[in-house]
């Protein structure tokens, strides 16, 4: 199995809303990572965990809150957001951080009205 | 810092061959890949390299020099399916967990 799966594919939410966005793989993959990106520009690297604890945050304003329960999941918490948060948002998985291939989800794209 | 220059367009013809140059300014080099990406698809992996020279994997083959910040990814036998963007990445020398990619190369496969 080399898939990472994201839901949901399609999200739509309000600037006061809370949702959560999904990521799994079950290849055993110890890094996850969370990338944005817009339309006609390249993934931007947001946070990356490495067994399970957050190793890089690029950044990133808090209203985005990353999580990792397990070694298999990982979530992406959002509230508050703003309409320029509106991005499809990747998620991707390497055995670990210096792996030469990641593995990317399928993305969630995210609309903020 | 990095910078990563790739051209914005690029258009070729089913079955000739196509080259997407791609120049990189690093502050030292840990890596350089280069990934398909379909319109409103996941990036995909397609190669990786570390050393100098030409890395050959079925129809695409990427090469590396190294002393003049330099790769070229190169496609044969061009299928209507190869269109695509085509994103040149390095690996951040100071940390190797993180990967910056370069702004794609939108190529269009004409009949």
């Amino acid at each position: 199995d080399t898939e990472v799966t994201q839901t949901p594919k399609h999200l739509v939410m309000g600037m006061t809303n809370k949702k959560s966005l999904k990521c799994e793989q079950h290849m055993g993959h110890r890094a996850m990572y969370w990338y944005k990106q817009k339309a006609k520009k390249p993934p931007e690297l947001m946070f990356v965990y490495s067994y399970e604890k957050l190793s890089i945050n690029e950044s990133v304003p808090s209203r985005f809150s990353p999580e990792c329960p397990n070694s298999s999941l990982l979530n992406l918490h959002l509230h508050a957001l703003q309409p320029e948060d509106s991005a499809l948002y990747l998620c991707a998985s390497s055995q670990a951080t210096t792996s030469y291939e990641q593995y990317f989800g399928p993305g969630t794209r995210l609309t903020v009205t | 810092g990095q910078n990563i220059d790739q051209p914005t367009e690029m258009t070729a013809t089913e079955g000739a061959i196509v080259q997407i140059n791609c120049t990189y300014q690093t502050s030292g080099f840990n890596g350089l890949f280069w990934y398909q990406q379909h319109a409103g698809e996941a990036p995909t992996f397609l190669s990786y390299n570390v050393l100098d020279g030409l890395e050959e994997k079925g129809r695409f083959s990427s090469f590396l020099s190294r002393s003049k910040g330099y790769s070229y990814l190169l496609l044969k036998e061009l299928q209507m399916k190869d269109s695509a963007s085509y994103l040149c990445a390095v690996r951040d020398y100071s940390n190797a967990s993180k990967i910056i990619f370069g702004s794609g190369t939108r190529l269009s496969i004409q009949p």
